[in-house]
């Protein structure tokens, strides 16, 4: 099946600072997500994403499909932005979502 | 104004008992799974509904049984509960649009999740 690899696994940034969260996958997909789980262990859909660019806020996203890889971009980041950042996935026809391991965010003040 | 709810938020019980973890959405969404994410924080699908019917059914013992009685609702009934059965499960929904001159959009909201304890 599809895999999916995310880096960095950990990072921590000062509050303001901007970063870049990557998503790498071992195939063509037709679905791609990013998603939040804040520290409480909320699940929050960020970007539905399986080509192109999006814009929302501060965050951002940009995922080239020929190439297998998405970024999101978090600028000026915020303490609220800490959590686990997901990739997730999908090459089938029944909505299948294959999760990354996520990247661990703490933003420090 | 909950969009995906489930119920309830914790459950802890003794191996060997059966469980049930129940699921609503009010977002009038066609399409439910079920997700499990265990101590390292790896999501994981198991089942998948569209309009009452599974659509997705990854290997997972036959001690889970989901059941979608409209399809607002995914319950997820778990037998004979095993110490491995601890993990957060997540209940998720999501939508197709129509795709006459619209993008077809899959985003997938996920409930609060249940966290389940077998001691």
């Amino acid at each position: 099946g599809i895999q999916v690899e995310q880096s960095p696994p950990d990072l921590i940034l000062q509050e303001g600072a901007n970063s870049t969260l990557r998503c790498n996958f071992s195939d063509s997909v037709n679905n791609l997500q990013w998603f939040h789980q804040n520290p409480w262990g909320q699940l929050i859909n960020l970007f539905y994403i399986p080509s192109g660019t999006k814009q929302n806020g501060r965050l951002s996203a940009t995922t080239v499909a020929t190439e297998r890889y998405s970024l999101l971009y978090i600028s000026s980041s915020q303490t609220t932005d800490s959590g686990v950042y997901f990739c997730a996935v999908g090459n089938t026809g029944f909505q299948k979502l294959v999760f990354g391991t996520g990247t661990r965010l703490l933003v420090s003040p | 104004d909950t969009a995906v709810s489930q119920t309830p938020k914790y459950l802890v019980t003794q191996m060997g008992n059966d469980k049930s973890i129940k699921c609503e959405q009010n977002l009038g969404h066609d399409t439910m799974y079920w997700y499990k994410q265990d101590s390292k924080k790896f999501l994981k699908i198991m089942f998948s509904y569209n309009n009452k019917e599974l659509i997705i059914n990854e290997t997972v013992p036959n001690r889970f049984s989901p059941k979608s009685p409209d399809k607002a609702h995914l319950n997820l009934h778990i037998n004979s509960l095993e110490l491995g059965d601890s993990a957060v499960y997540f209940c998720a929904s999501s939508q197709d649009l129509p795709t006459s001159g619209r993008e077809m959009v899959l985003t997938q909201y996920f409930g609060p999740g249940t966290r389940l304890t077998v001691l």
